[in-house]
């Protein structure tokens, strides 16, 4: 079975700026979390979705935004890009409320 | 807030000895705490998870235990190998409705050979 796919790996933008990262879970999970990881702050919860629905959010600005489609995949959209949203961008999926999340690779983004 | 304290930040042992990492947290109703490995260039990996019913679970060299009365858990690794080297985070989770996971800061654990 293959594991979580994130897109694009690697990304370079400049401050002002809007991002979409895309997220393709395990196939059959329908729960999608992502979190942003930075050296300084470590692994922070952004927002998870479950059928379409966001069902938890953590204390990020609405700037960060995300949704689901109806085959689990999911996108996080960064708007008015700023320095300190460089970060890595991790995506975890998950069966349902099980808990058990497996990661993808990220999505590195850059802010220049 | 919610939070989960890890230590030590830094690990360094000689291969074949033990390694272990401590965790606390300080929601009362989290009922679900994984341990992750991350290896440089990847996401974490799931290594080992405990649930809140369960005081300690093993799986081969790797063994996790759970205090619920202090809000304490701990990652134990024996005989230890180079490749075990990595950044290690462990995390706590309510797990209702919906994944608020909250991470530790992470141990960087070095191997030597």
């Amino acid at each position: 079975k293959a594991g979580v796919t994130q897109t694009p790996r690697y990304l370079i933008k400049t401050r002002g700026q809007q991002v979409t990262l895309s997220c393709s879970p395990i196939s059959g999970h329908r729960s999608v979390s992502w979190y942003q990881q930075t050296p300084g702050q470590g692994l922070q919860f952004l927002f998870e979705y479950f059928s379409e629905t966001q069902r938890n959010k953590g204390n990020f600005p609405g700037r960060f935004s995300g949704r689901q489609f109806s085959n689990s995949r999911s996108e996080m959209n960064v708007s008015t890009l700023e320095l300190g949203d460089s970060a890595l961008y991790l995506c975890a999926s998950s069966l349902d409320s099980t808990e058990t999340q497996y990661f993808g690779p990220g999505t590195r983004l850059l802010v220049l | 807030g919610e939070n989960v304290e890890q230590h030590p930040s830094t690990l360094s042992v000689q291969e074949g000895d033990s390694a272990v990492i401590k965790c606390t947290y300080s929601d009362s109703a989290s009922n679900y705490f994984p341990w992750y490995k991350q290896e440089l260039g990847k996401g974490p990996q799931l290594i080992i998870d405990i649930r809140s019913n369960v005081g300690e679970k093993k799986d081969q060299r790797i063994a996790v235990t759970l205090n619920k009365t202090a809000k304490h858990f701990s990652l134990h690794i024996t005989e230890t190998q180079p490749e075990d080297s990595a950044v290690y985070f462990c995390a706590a989770s309510k797990g209702t409705g919906g994944f608020k996971t909250i991470f530790g800061a992470g141990t960087r654990l070095f191997v030597k050979a």
